[in-house]
C-alpha cells in the first residue's frame, strides 16, 4: 500500500497568515494527490483535487502544489473559518490511502 | 441538490452484525463508483472499500477484508456495507463518499453525513 506522511501534524497560526502544509507518498502518485477539510463532527470537504486543481466553490486562498512523491496546500491568508484539519489522501492507487491529518488552530 | 445520505449505524456486541445504508439523490448514481471511509474517535480518515460502478470492481482494506462486503443497488440508487464479525476497532464514524471520474483524477467529491457504528458490550 502507498503511505501518505504529512507534516507537520499541528499548527498554530494566526488570522491572516500564510500556512503551508507538506504530504508525502511512499511512491511516485503522479498528480493524483487530494486535499480534504474537516471541522469537528462535520464530514471531509474536497478543497483539492489532482495535486493543484481547486474545486468548485473553495475560495482561491487555497491552492495545491507538487507532483510525484511531494506536495503541498497552502492558505495564503487565514481566515477564521479555515482552522479545521486537514488531510492529504492519493487516488493513485484504488486502495485509497490517507495522510494522518493536519490540525490548524488558532495561536 | 446532489446529495448522500448515510444510515443503519448503533451499537453492536463484539461478534455482531450490522448493515449501513448510503441513499444517493441528485445525480446518475449507475455511472459513478463509491467508496466507504471510516473515522475511528479522535483519529484519521481510514478508507474502507471500493465498488465500481456496475459492481463489477470491489476492493477492500486489509482491516476488513474477508468480514466485512460492499454492494450496491443501481435501481435503488443505493450503497450498502455488510459488516460482520465486529470488533472493537471497527467502531468508528462511517462515511459513503462519491468517486469523480477520471477527468478529476477519481477524488472522492461528495461525501455522507456519516452514521455512526459502537462496537461495544
Amino acid at each position: 500500500d502507498i503511505q501518505m506522511t504529512q507534516s507537520p501534524s499541528s499548527l498554530s497560526a494566526s488570522v491572516g497568515d500564510r500556512v503551508t502544509i507538506t504530504c508525502r507518498a511512499s511512491q511516485n502518485v503522479s498528480t493524483y494527490l487530494n486535499w480534504y477539510q474537516q471541522k469537528p463532527g462535520k464530514a471531509p470537504k474536497l478543497l483539492i483535487y489532482a495535486a493543484s486543481s481547486l474545486q468548485s466553490g473553495v475560495p482561491s486562498r487555497f491552492s495545491g502544489s507538487g507532483s510525484g512523491t511531494d506536495f503541498t496546500l497552502t492558505v495564503s491568508s487565514l481566515q477564521p473559518e479555515d482552522f479545521a484539519t486537514y488531510y492529504c489522501q492519493q487516488s493513485y492507487s484504488t486502495l485509497y490511502t490517507f495522510g494522518q491529518g493536519t490540525k490548524l488552530e488558532i495561536k | 441538490e446532489v446529495q448522500l445520505v448515510d444510515s443503519g449505524g448503533g451499537l453492536v456486541q463484539p461478534g455482531g452484525s450490522l448493515r449501513l445504508s448510503c441513499a444517493a439523490s441528485g445525480f446518475a448514481f449507475n455511472t459513478y463508483s463509491m467508496n466507504w471511509v471510516r473515522q475511528a474517535p479522535g483519529k484519521g480518515l481510514e478508507w474502507v472499500s471500493f465498488i465500481s460502478s456496475s459492481s463489477s470492481t470491489i476492493y477492500y482494506a486489509d482491516s476488513v477484508k474477508g468480514r466485512f462486503i460492499i454492494s450496491r443497488d443501481n435501481a435503488e440508487n443505493s450503497l450498502f456495507l455488510q459488516m460482520n464479525s465486529l470488533r472493537a476497532e471497527d467502531t468508528a464514524v462511517y462515511y459513503c463518499a462519491r468517486v469523480a471520474p477520471y477527468y478529476y483524477y477519481y477524488t472522492m467529491d461528495v461525501w455522507g453525513q456519516g452514521t455512526t457504528v459502537t462496537v461495544s458490550s
